[in-house]
């Protein structure tokens, strides 16, 4: 079965610090990968994902991630950090197109100004 | 905009009573999902359903069933809440095309007393 390991239960930076948060899946065909986001008392929304091509994809508010294959990780970065990027931060993989995603258990972020 | 709407942002239940959580998204998606969220377990798949009167099992679905009578709602009913049902359940929905993305609604935290 699928499953999405997220390395890193909660992490606290300072502002203008990097980010990578880790992820690692267990699947040994084609997935698709994602990365949402849910902001406090917001809903869940979408990223950045992964389906094909370059294996470095650039999401929303200058965040990207890399797909390493033969890792099987998907790990998201930001080069500095806003105050405004404190959320929780899930990944998910789906192995076939319109089918459900499996989930991580997510990574709180909070970042201090 | 794609969205996805949720019948209510908070609800409180006493045990034993049957609960209904409504869902409706209005970009004539196929496929509709139900999850929930706990902290530290991230999103776990409740059921899911790729067209209308079909449904599908996902990871967790004792307890809980779903209707799906018209393309744009989904409904997700607990027959007979417990405790142990207290969450914050997501629904969402994707169309089986060309972006594979999921959009999620604002959730309903349900409480059970």
């Amino acid at each position: 079965a699928q499953s999405v390991s997220q390395h890193n239960h909660h992490v606290i930076l300072s502002e203008a610090a990097s980010l990578e948060l880790g992820c690692n899946y267990s699947y040994g065909g084609t997935v698709n990968l994602f990365w949402y986001v849910q902001y406090p008392g917001q809903h869940l929304q979408l990223l950045l994902k992964y389906f094909s091509g370059d294996p470095l994809v650039k999401g929303i508010k200058g965040f990207e991630a890399e797909f390493i294959k033969s890792k099987f990780s998907f790990n998201l970065r930001k080069p500095s950090v806003q105050w405004s990027d404190t959320a929780e931060y899930f990944c998910a993989v789906n192995a076939k197109a319109g089918t459900a995603l499996i989930f991580g258990k997510g990574t709180t972020l909070s970042v201090s100004s | 905009d794609v969205k996805v709407t949720q019948s209510s942002r908070y609800l409180v239940k006493r045990t034993g009573e049957k609960v209904f959580l409504e869902c409706v998204q209005d970009m004539d998606h196929e496929n509709m999902f139900w999850y929930r969220q706990d902290p530290g377990l991230g999103l776990r798949l409740i059921y899911f359903s790729y067209d209308v009167k079909m449904k599908e099992k996902g990871d967790i679905p004792e307890g809980y069933s779903v209707s799906r009578e018209k393309k744009e709602r989904f409904s997700l009913i607990l027959e007979s809440a417990s405790t142990n049902q207290t969450s914050m359940y997501l629904c969402a929905s994707s169309a089986p095309g060309q972006t594979y993305e999921q959009y999620f609604g604002p959730g309903t935290r349900l409480t059970v007393t």
